[in-house]
């Protein structure tokens, strides 16, 4: 059972295009992360949100933790070559502060 | 230079060998985790480690173990490996896992096993 849904499983857009990324749980999560992982590489921690409304900008990404921390998005402005990867959420359980992982969003940008 | 180092990065190996994955970090993180990661899957947990001597299941330990005996290592055998243990696994350490405080996870760079 995947206890935190990531949508869409894949997208593949033109490059200057903007896209969000889902990630939503029935679960209350302490915190929510973004890992970005490129190909041969392990995941690498993008940000974590910690407060329910929370919303980070890093760049042209945007991330946003949801009122109730059941949920969370990640939004991309115009869209670059570089931004291709895999884009995994994973929450933090209250009850033993690990983590709990999406399968993960598959983005493609075409130049 | 801070890093996770996994190896072997590579393995093709058959049913029953036993197999060791080592698992190295140099920023003195207390916490250590390993995990499996299989198309339309993402990172399923297979065993954690708080701290030294310190161990615990995760989400799918079956067929795994582990062991904690200095701050730095923590490797993962397969005593009997069968071919549902083909996969891409993925040691990662943290600082501290706790509450709001959930730290940074550190990644390796994987090692892919194909059990034939």
């Amino acid at each position: 059972t995947q206890l935190l849904e990531q949508s869409p499983q894949f997208l593949s857009i033109q490059e200057g295009e903007n896209l969000t990324v889902y990630c939503n749980s029935s679960s209350v999560f302490s915190s929510l992360q973004w890992y970005r992982q490129e190909p041969g590489e392990g995941p690498v921690l993008l940000v974590t949100v910690v407060t329910g409304g929370e919303v980070k900008k890093l760049k042209r990404l945007t991330f946003q933790f949801g009122d109730a921390r059941k949920d969370s998005s990640l939004h991309i402005t115009a869209a670059q070559p570089g931004d291709t990867g895999l884009y995994l959420c994973a929450g933090v359980r209250d009850s033993n502060y690990q983590l709990i992982w999406g399968a993960g969003t598959k983005l493609i940008i075409k130049p | 230079e801070a890093q996770v180092t996994q190896n072997p990065r590579y393995l093709i190996t058959v049913t029953g060998k036993k197999l060791t994955v080592t698992c190295s970090q140099n920023m003195n993180h207390e916490y250590m985790s390993w995990y499996r990661q299989d198309p339309g899957l993402g990172l399923r947990q297979i065993y954690y480690s708080m701290n030294v001597e310190v161990t615990d299941k995760g989400d799918v330990p079956e067929g795994y173990k582990v062991s904690r005996k200095e701050k730095r290592n923590f490797p993962l055998i397969l005593e009997s490996p069968s071919p549902n243990q083909t996969s891409l696994y993925f040691c990662a350490s943290s600082f501290r896992l706790a509450g709001w405080d959930t730290g940074e996870l550190f990644f390796g760079e994987g090692s892919r096993l194909t059990v034939l």
